[in-house]
C-alpha cells in the first residue's frame, strides 16, 4: 500500500507484560516518528528517527519504552512491563524527510489495552 | 518550547453554515502551523499547512485557515459545512528556526459535529 501501517491494530495486554509495536513507513521517507494518543487528548512526541542519525528520544515517558529502526524503513516500539496507564492508540507517523516545513503522513494507530 | 490551544472542546454547527475551529500558538521562533482531521478508528489525515508567504492557506475538502502572527492564532474555516466534515480536528505546531526539534506539538482536538 501507499500509506503508513501499523500492526497490529488492536493488542490487548495483562499488566506486566511487553509488548511490541510495528510500523512501516511510506517507502522513501526517511523521517519517523512516534506518538501516544489518550482517549479524549491530543498527541504526545514519544520518539524520532531521521535517516542514520542518533533518534530523538526526549518524548519517551520511562526507560520502560523503547524503539528502534531498521535503516530507513521498518520501526518497532517496544513497551516493557506494561502498565495499565500505557492503555493507549500508538500513532505512527513519517516524512519525506526532517525538514520541519513538510507533512507527516500517519498510519491508523495500534490501539493498545493493558489490563 | 512551543504549544497549541485548542479552546473549544466541541463546536457544532448546522450544514450548510459556515464553519470555524480555534486554534492559539506560541513558539519561540517561527511557527509551521498543520491541521489534521481524524475520523473515528482512523489515523490523522492532513488537511493543511501555513509555512510562510499568504496568510489565507488553502486545503483538502475546501477547508482554508488564516494565519494571523499578532493574535498568535491559526483557525480552520469552511464556507459551507458538511454533515461528513464531522470528525475530531488537530491543531499542530513546529518550529521552523533551523536546528529546532522536528516533532510536531499538537492540540487537544475539537469535535466538529455538523448537523443534518
Amino acid at each position: 500500500g501507499a500509506g503508513v501501517s501499523q500492526s497490529p491494530s488492536n493488542k490487548v495486554t495483562e499488566k506486566g507484560k511487553d509488548v511490541e509495536l510495528r510500523c512501516d513507513p511510506i517507502s522513501g521517507h526517511t523521517a519517523l516518528y512516534w506518538y501516544r494518543q489518550r482517549l479524549g487528548q491530543g498527541l504526545e512526541f514519544l520518539i524520532y528517527f531521521q535517516g542514520n542519525s542518533a533518534p530523538d528520544k526526549s518524548g519517551l515517558p520511562s526507560d520502560r519504552f523503547s524503539a528502534e529502526r531498521t535503516g530507513e524503513s521498518v520501526s518497532t516500539l517496544t513497551i516493557q512491563r506494561t502498565q495499565q496507564e500505557d492503555s493507549a492508540v500508538y500513532l505512527c507517523a513519517s516524512s519525506v524527510d526532517g525538514s520541519s516545513y513538510n507533512e507527516q503522513f500517519f498510519g491508523p494507530g495500534t490501539r493498545l489495552t493493558v489490563l | 518550547a512551543q504549544s497549541v490551544a485548542q479552546p473549544e472542546d466541541q463546536v457544532k454547527v448546522a450544514e450548510g453554515n459556515p464553519l470555524t475551529v480555534k486554534c492559539t500558538y506560541s513558539v519561540s521562533g517561527n511557527p509551521y502551523l498543520f491541521w489534521y482531521v481524524q475520523y473515528p478508528n482512523r489515523g490523522l489525515q492532513f488537511l493543511l499547512k501555513y509555512i510562510t508567504g499568504d496568510n489565507l492557506v488553502k486545503g483538502s475538502y475546501g477547508f482554508e485557515a488564516e494565519f494571523n502572527k499578532s493574535q498568535t492564532s491559526f483557525h480552520l474555516k469552511k464556507p459551507s459545512a458538511l454533515v461528513s466534515d464531522s470528525a475530531l480536528y488537530f491543531c499542530a505546531v513546529r518550529d521552523g528556526t533551523s536546528g529546532s526539534a522536528r516533532q510536531l506539538t499538537f492540540g487537544s482536538g475539537t469535535q466538529l459535529t455538523v448537523l443534518p
